[in-house]
């Protein structure tokens, strides 16, 4: 089957760095995305990678190895309106948006 | 400015009724989804559709129904609401399917007692 596996909650603290990973395993692979989500609202795009490496976007970069079937979401100089969930989802082979639970992310002062 | 929009944002119904969740789309993508969410899920698909007179199942299609007659609209019906229906609605809508970047609506909220 397929599967996406995310920590279920970070905590950090403000100004720090945090880094959320995501494990998966889909049925073909055609980009890994990371979607915010504030509390009762709707998830935002972050990023999304098609090709290994690192993508720096501001204070959040994504990460993806394909080989390895992993990602990850690294925030910079955090901020308290970083709190919120971290969605990791990846398009299967025939494009269908495969979603992860998501990592609910606090940040303490 | 393009948006989706949905409504209700909030719907408290009973067992047995039929309930239709409505999206509008402005952006004039052909791609719109459905989706679930739940706790301890992720986003789960209910229907999506490529196109006018274009629909298709998701994994947890069961007991919900798409139409899309024009390109803006999207609505989900549940034929008969049921309590395992209690959930977050999210529409969403996207331009291309490679680069995956969906825009959501706000969301509905709906309750079945």
């Amino acid at each position: 089957g397929q599967n996406i596996d995310q920590p279920t909650e970070m905590t950090a603290t403000e100004g720090a760095i945090v880094q959320i990973n995501c494990t998966y395993q889909t049925s073909g692979f055609n980009g890994l995305f990371w979607y915010q989500q504030h509390a009762g609202e709707a998830p935002t795009f972050l990023s999304y990678n098609v090709l290994d490496g690192l993508e720096e976007k501001g204070r959040f970069s994504s990460f993806l190895s394909r080989s390895k079937g992993y990602s990850y979401l690294l925030l910079k100089e955090l901020q308290m309106k970083d709190s919120a969930s971290y969605l990791c989802a990846v398009t299967d082979s025939n494009y269908q948006l495969i979603w992860g639970a998501g990592t609910k992310l606090i940040i303490k002062p | 400015d393009a948006e989706i929009t949905q409504s209700p944002r909030h719907k408290i119904t009973e067992t047995g009724r039929q309930v239709t969740l409505a999206c509008h789309q402005t952006w004039n993508h052909n791609n719109m989804f459905w989706y679930r969410q739940d706790l301890g899920h992720g986003l789960r698909l209910i229907h999506y559709s490529y196109g006018v007179q274009d629909t298709n199942k998701g994994e947890v299609s069961d007991g919900y129904s798409v139409s899309r007659s024009n390109t803006e609209d999207l609505p989900l019906t549940l034929e008969s609401a049921a309590s395992s229906q209690t959930s977050v609605y999210f529409c969403a809508s996207s331009e291309k399917l490679d680069t995956g970047e969906l825009f959501f609506g706000e969301g509905s909220r709906l309750t079945v007692l």
